[in-house]
Parts: C-alpha cells; sequence; structure tokens
C-alpha cells in the first residue's frame, strides 16, 4: 500500500545538536513532498516543499531536506536546533498516481529540545 | 487574508448527538480539503473539493459523514449520530491547484471534536 513512513517518534536533542528526521515513502513515479510542522498549540504550517529541480531544499528557520530518490527518501536537517524548534514534524507526499489530489501524511515525530 | 478559518474550534457533544464544523477556506483557493487528526498520528484524509464539486472520500468517511461546499467557498462536515470513535481534530485546509501540479495546502487551526 502507498505510505509515508517517519520512523522517529520521538526526539530528544539539547540546544546546539544537529537534527535530522528520516521520511520514506513507497508512491511510484512523480512525486511532490512537503515537511509541516506543529508548535504547540498552534496550527500546521508549511516548512519546505519539493517539486522539481535541486535536491537539497531549504526551509525557513534554517531547516533543510534532501531528496533521494532512489531511496524514496526526504529527511528533513537542521544543523543546530534551537529550544524553539520543540515541536511535531510532519512528512507528506503527494504523487503523480493519484493525480496529486491530495496530500498523504506519515505519522509525525515529536521534537524535544532542552535548553 | 486571514487564513482558513474554523468553527468552532472545540466541541463536546454526547454520544449519538450530530454536529457540524464550518470552514472558510483562503477565498481564491478553489481546493478545500477536510483531514482528522487523532493522538499520535497524522493528519488522515476524508474528503476534497473543487469549488463546489466533492471530487473524493476517503473509506474513513462513513455514511454518517457528510460535506458540502455549496457555492464553492465556506463548507460543512457534519457527523451525525456521533461515536466515541469520532473524536479527534477535524483540520481544513485549502489550496490553489495550479496547470503545474503544484499544490501546496495551508491548513486552519482546526476543530477538537469530544465525543463523551
Amino acid at each position: 500500500a502507498q505510505s509515508v513512513s517517519q520512523h522517529n517518534h520521538h526526539v530528544i536533542l539539547s540546544e546546539a545538536a544537529s537534527l535530522e528526521l528520516g521520511c520514506n515513502y513507497s508512491y511510484g513515479g512523480t512525486v511532490n513532498l512537503f515537511w509541516y510542522v506543529q508548535y504547540p498549540g498552534q496550527h500546521l504550517q508549511l516548512l519546505l516543499k519539493y517539486f522539481s529541480g535541486d535536491p537539497l531544499v531549504k526551509g525557513i528557520k534554517g531547516f533543510e531536506a534532501e531528496f533521494i530518490k532512489s531511496k524514496f527518501s526526504f529527511n528533513l536537517r537542521k544543523p543546530s536546533v534551537q529550544w524553539s524548534d520543540t515541536a511535531e514534524y510532519f512528512c507528506a507526499v503527494n504523487a503523480e498516481d493519484t493525480g496529486f489530489q491530495k496530500l498523504v501524511f506519515g505519522t509525525g515525530t515529536r521534537l524535544l529540545v532542552s535548553p | 487574508d486571514t487564513g482558513v478559518s474554523q468553527d468552532p474550534r472545540h466541541k463536546i457533544t454526547k454520544r449519538g448527538q450530530n454536529v457540524t464544523f464550518r470552514c472558510d477556506p483562503i477565498s481564491e483557493h478553489n481546493r478545500l480539503y477536510w483531514y482528522r487528526q487523532t493522538l499520535g498520528q497524522g493528519p488522515e484524509f476524508l474528503t476534497y473539493f473543487q469549488n463546489e464539486a466533492q471530487l473524493e472520500k476517503s473509506r474513513l468517511l462513513s455514511d454518517r459523514f457528510s460535506a458540502e461546499r455549496p457555492k464553492g467557498s465556506f463548507s460543512t462536515l457534519e457527523i451525525q449520530r456521533t461515536e466515541q470513535g469520532d473524536s479527534a481534530m477535524y483540520l481544513c485546509a485549502s489550496s490553489l491547484k495550479g496547470l503545474s501540479g503544484a499544490n501546496v495546502l495551508t491548513f486552519g487551526a482546526g476543530s477538537r471534536l469530544t465525543v463523551l
């Protein structure tokens, strides 16, 4: 079945540590890839997106993600996290084989950054 | 542009009652989506509209659920005969579907339903 997997459900880091959150998808064909973030008490916000071109995309707040087509992956990275990055992070995919019509989300990774 | 608005933000109801949620999308967006999110899970797709046409419904959307977007602007999601398993956050999102296929969803704050 088509799916999006986020293997890290909870991550705890100290400030200034580096972050990498994994995301794998099982769709064939062309995909559009997204990372959304949900800060405590707030709604889902777009962090970054990949449609085509350079597989390394940069988003807001120093986040970046790399699309590796051969690995069906779109991992999120940040070289140095801050306490304010504490949030839940969701990887999401829409795919050509569903006409890019709906966004399918992973289960999310809850990040806690300790000061 | 005030983003995607959802009302009410919280609803507590007794099992068996009907509830209705409203979503006002970003005005120039032609697509409107409903998702459901439960604790520890990512948002799950329920249904979406392009203008006033409902183009897809998930199998998660039982016959107790109905969504409408009568004039292609705001949308309502009604749940009839609520069950405790319906307790969740109901999210609305909207997007402007371009010719290129790019489709970026903007989400509202959600309507949290608690069924007692």
